[in-house]
């Protein structure tokens, strides 16, 4: 089957750094999204990794290593904003978006 | 209208009856989707549209059906809803269909937040 993992909550302090781990198995593989979703509201784009490696943008980043199945979303500079939701989902063979449960990011001051 | 829209916004309905959620976007993109979003759970696809005229069933299909009869309204209809429905629906677009790689970012609607009783 096809399963993607991420922790459900975490916790940071306003100001620090936080990584979100997404690990993957799914039947092939055409890229991997990272959303956000705040409570009560639609998600909405963050970042995408086809190829290894790391893709920054602005305080968000986002890594991808294929062989490994696995992917993280790095948050820096963290703002009470951030407290959400962050969902990870792969693009499988029949191009279908599979999704993960998501990482609730709590943010302390 | 910007972006997607949907309604109702949240309802409440009997089990047995029939609803239908409705969807609309105004960026004229090819794709559409429809999925809901339990506690715990990831987003399920349910139903998507790659095209105006066709559609094809994702991972949790029963229970639902669509249509897409013009590029810019994806209504989704509960024949006969069960208390099991009872969920947050998302309706999403994309540009390209779904068969096509690339950065084809979903852009979703505010969601309908249906329970069945």
């Amino acid at each position: 089957g096809q399963n993607i993992d991420q922790p459900t909550e975490m916790t940071a302090t306003e100001g620090a750094i936080v990584q979100i781990n997404c690990t993957y198995q799914t039947s092939g593989f055409n890229g991997l999204f990272w959303y956000q979703q705040h409570a009560g509201e639609a998600p909405t784009f963050l970042s995408y990794n086809v190829l290894d490696g790391l893709e920054e943008k602005g305080r968000f980043s986002s890594f991808l290593s294929r062989s490994k199945g696995y992917s993280y979303l790095l948050l820096k500079e963290l703002q009470m904003k951030d407290s959400a939701s962050y969902l990870c989902a792969v693009r499988d063979s029949n191009y279908q978006l599979i999704w993960g449960a998501g990482t609730k990011l709590i943010i302390k001051p | 209208i910007a972006g997607i829209t949907q309604a109702p916004t949240s309802q409440i309905l009997a089990a047995g009856r029939r609803m239908t959620l409705r969807c609309t976007q105004d960026m004229r993109h090819n794709a559409m989707y429809w999925y809901r979003q339990d506690l715990g759970l990831g987003l399920r696809l349910i139903h998507y549209s790659n095209t105006a005229g066709t559609t094809g069933k994702g991972e949790v299909p029963d229970g639902y059906s669509v249509s897409r009869a013009n590029t810019d309204d994806f209504p989704l209809t509960l024949a006969s809803a069960v208390p099991s429905q009872t969920s947050v629906y998302f309706c999403a677009s994309s540009e390209f269909p779904s068969s096509s790689a690339g950065t084809d970012t979903q852009y979703f609607g505010p969601g309908t937040r249906l329970t069945v009783l």
